[in-house]
């Protein structure tokens, strides 16, 4: 089956500084990735939809400028959370969907950001 | 607007016993329907979908779902559970939006067993 792996699985930051998480498409070739955060016990919240080669397509109440999304390549996209504060500690998960099936997505297995 | 809801937050079933999971969704045409399986700090993992056919529809691990449109619900069931089903279940539905497609998911129902 398709598999979608984030790196890095953990991170700790510093408050001020920023992070990148990557979602990369194994073994099939992603046109569109999702980036999610979900909250302790709660749902996923999709934040922005990233088509390769363009721009982001950001979710009512998601900055862009904080969370700047980059999908270069059909098999990488990379979440940077800019200027981390302690209220950006989440679960992030990226999915990914293939180019001929639109309505079925790949998730990864989720990236734990923490900042102190 | 498209919308999911799962009415229970948590549910404890004992092994061996039979699960029902609720879900209801709002959409206005076909609906495109998900149950995803999450284990804690894991991503999500797809048990089964309805996009059309047969009403019924077979998972993995044993799981299955009946999508009822006179009753806009599409509930996961399992005959016999196993301590190793204690996760987080969500539903979801595709619907469709302006530029593409997005899936917007249920809260989620935390799912315990025990002996």
């Amino acid at each position: 089956g398709a598999v979608v792996s984030q790196h890095p699985s953990r991170v700790i930051c510093k408050s001020g500084t920023s992070v990148k998480i990557e979602c990369r498409s194994l073994d099939f070739q992603a046109t569109t990735m999702f980036w999610y955060r979900q909250f302790p016990k709660k749902s996923l919240m999709l934040m922005a939809t990233s088509n390769e080669g363009s721009k982001a397509t950001y979710e009512q109440g998601v900055e862009k400028d904080k969370f700047l999304i980059n999908h270069a390549s059909l098999t990488l996209s990379t979440l940077t959370v800019t200027s981390a504060h302690p209220e950006d500690s989440s679960f992030y998960i990226c999915s990914a969907r293939e180019g001929t099936s639109v309505y079925e997505q790949y998730f990864g297995p989720g990236t734990r950001l923490t900042v102190t | 607007a498209q919308s999911v809801t799962q009415p229970d937050i948590h549910i404890t079933v004992s092994e061996g016993a039979s699960l029902e999971l609720r879900c209801n969704y709002s959409y206005g045409a076909t609906p495109y329907l998900f149950w995803y399986v999450q284990s804690p700090g894991q991503g999500l993992q797809l048990l089964l979908k309805y996009f059309s056919g047969d009403t019924l529809v077979q998972g993995i691990k044993g799981f299955e779902a009946e999508f009822k449109r006179s009753q806009s619900s599409f509930n996961l069931r399992k005959p016999s559970v196993h301590w190793s089903d204690a996760a987080e279940y969500f539903c979801a539905v595709g619907a469709s939006k302006t530029g593409g497609f997005k899936t917007i998911f249920g809260a989620g129902t935390r799912l315990f067993v025990k002996a």
